[in-house]
């Protein structure tokens, strides 16, 4: 079965710490990695990785993919009130470019 | 630009009835995918639609039905509901290039009592 776990499930952090969120996947097929945020209801998309190696930078956020042993992470740098949200992870397979298997999120609280 | 509108916002049904969710894509895209996501199950795919057509579909029953009209406008319709139903319900649109294009509305939060 197709699956993408998330971990931690929670994290709870003070202003200013780096974090690392992590997403495993087994998929068959697998095409693309894709990160989201979600602070209240709409996801708001952040990444998609398809080549292992190839960090993607925006701003304090970057995420790396590594295809051979089948995860990404997404860090957080210098992190701030702002960036407390859900992070989403979900992959897509295959010739299917539009239906996403999503892991449970990883819930982000940033202390002040 | 406007961004996806959803409606309602939120609804509370009884089990057995039906209802009808509405998502308007932003103009010019083409493609719309809805999502079921709930706090032990996550985000799960409902199905796509891309001009009028279905396009892929997730595994849930037949009860959870779908069309896309001529100006891209989509609906959702869940029949017979359900306890489990209760979710919110995520519609998101994109050009129809992929994924990373996708921008979500806000949902529909459904509650099945």
């Amino acid at each position: 079965e197709d699956k993408v776990v998330q971990s931690p499930l929670s994290l709870v952090v003070h202003e200013g710490d780096t974090v690392t969120l992590n997403c495993s996947y087994e998929v068959t097929n697998f095409r693309s990695l894709l990160w989201y945020k979600q602070e209240k209801k709409a996801p708001t998309f952040l990444f998609m990785l398809t080549s292992s190696g190839i960090e993607k930078k925006s701003g304090r956020l970057s995420s790396i993919l590594d295809k051979k042993e089948l995860f990404s992470i997404l860090n957080i740098t210098a992190t701030q009130t702002g960036d407390s949200a859900v992070y989403l992870c979900a992959v897509t397979q295959g010739d299917s470019n539009y239906q996403l298997i999503w892991g449970a999120g990883t819930k982000l609280i940033i202390k002040p | 630009k406007a961004g996806v509108t959803q409606t309602p916002r939120y609804l509370i049904k009884t089990r057995g009835q039906q209802v009808t969710l509405s998502c308007s894509p932003i103009s010019g895209h083409r493609s719309v995918s809805w999502y079921q996501q709930t706090p032990g199950q996550g985000l799960q795919f409902l199905f796509e639609y891309f001009s009028e057509t279905q396009r892929n579909k997730g595994n849930f029953p037949g009860r959870f039905s779908g069309r896309q009209f001529s100006n891209s406008r989509s609906e959702m319709n869940v029949s017979t509901l359900e306890l489990g139903d209760s979710a919110l319900y995520l519609c998101a649109s994109s050009l129809g290039l992929g994924p990373h294009g996708y921008t979500f509305g806000s949902g529909t939060r459904l509650t099945v009592v």
